[in-house]
């Protein structure tokens, strides 16, 4: 069974950093493009970051880029966000996502991980 | 930045056919995904690539684009398809950023 789960959620104050992780099992983890989403509670979603199967090939909505950075460790079918310098808006569910990709690049996301919460608050 | 157009809510009785649209400029060239989520879970692809349908999502769901619209089709509508429903594509070959439409709200009376 493939799964994928989050950790490293918390409160933090504005201006903090947290890093979350995301541990995959049930499948080959290095052969696949993985992604963060994020939901604000009640909201809708909103992609945030993605990375290729081998971390060379990064993406990341315009909100945090050059706050978030997102990076893999296929030795360790790990996937991580480094979320520096977080705002009061970057409050969310955030959940780790499988990319499901083919031959003309085209991509979806299957399976979403549970999500972890990140609360940026004063 | 790239924008996907959804309803904000779509009601139908038990039985009857749900259609829930997806409007963006790049979606004559790039394919729409469709994704499920229920109260407190997480989301659940039910239709990728347009119209592909991952194993396990119910016969009644399919999917289909036409132009710069793609549509999430769910006949003899259950009970159990309330939920909110989420487009998601790229603008350009499936490269960053990817999109989701603000979603659905399907709601069966």
């Amino acid at each position: 069974e493939v799964q994928l789960v989050e950790s490293g959620g918390g409160v933090v104050r504005p201006g903090e950093s947290l890093r979350l992780s995301c541990v995959a099992s049930g499948f080959t983890f290095g052969e696949y493009g993985m992604s963060w989403v994020r939901q604000v509670p009640g909201k809708g979603l909103e992609w945030v970051s993605g990375i290729n199967w081998n971390g060379k090939s990064t993406g990341y909505t315009d909100s945090v880029e050059g706050r978030f950075t997102i990076s893999r460790d296929n030795a360790k079918n790990s996937l991580f966000l480094e979320m520096n310098s977080l705002r009061v808006d970057d409050t969310a569910l955030y959940f780790c996502v499988r990319v499901g990709q083919d031959e003309s690049n085209n991509n979806w996301f299957d399976p979403w991980g549970q999500g972890v919460l990140v609360t940026v608050s004063s | 930045s790239y924008e996907l157009t959804q309803p904000p809510s779509v009601s139908v009785s038990p039985g009857q056919t749900a259609r829930i649209t997806c409007s963006g400029d790049a979606l004559p060239k790039q394919f729409a995904n469709w994704y499920q989520q229920r109260p407190g879970q997480a989301p659940v692809v039910v239709i990728y690539k347009d119209t592909e349908k991952p194993s396990g999502i119910p016969e009644r769901f399919s999917g289909s684009s036409s132009g710069t619209t793609a549509t999430l089709t769910i006949s003899g509508v259950q009970a159990e398809d309330e939920a909110d429903y989420y487009c998601q594509s790229s603008d350009y070959m499936g490269k960053y950023p990817w999109v989701f439409g603000a979603g659905t709200k399907l709601t069966v009376l």
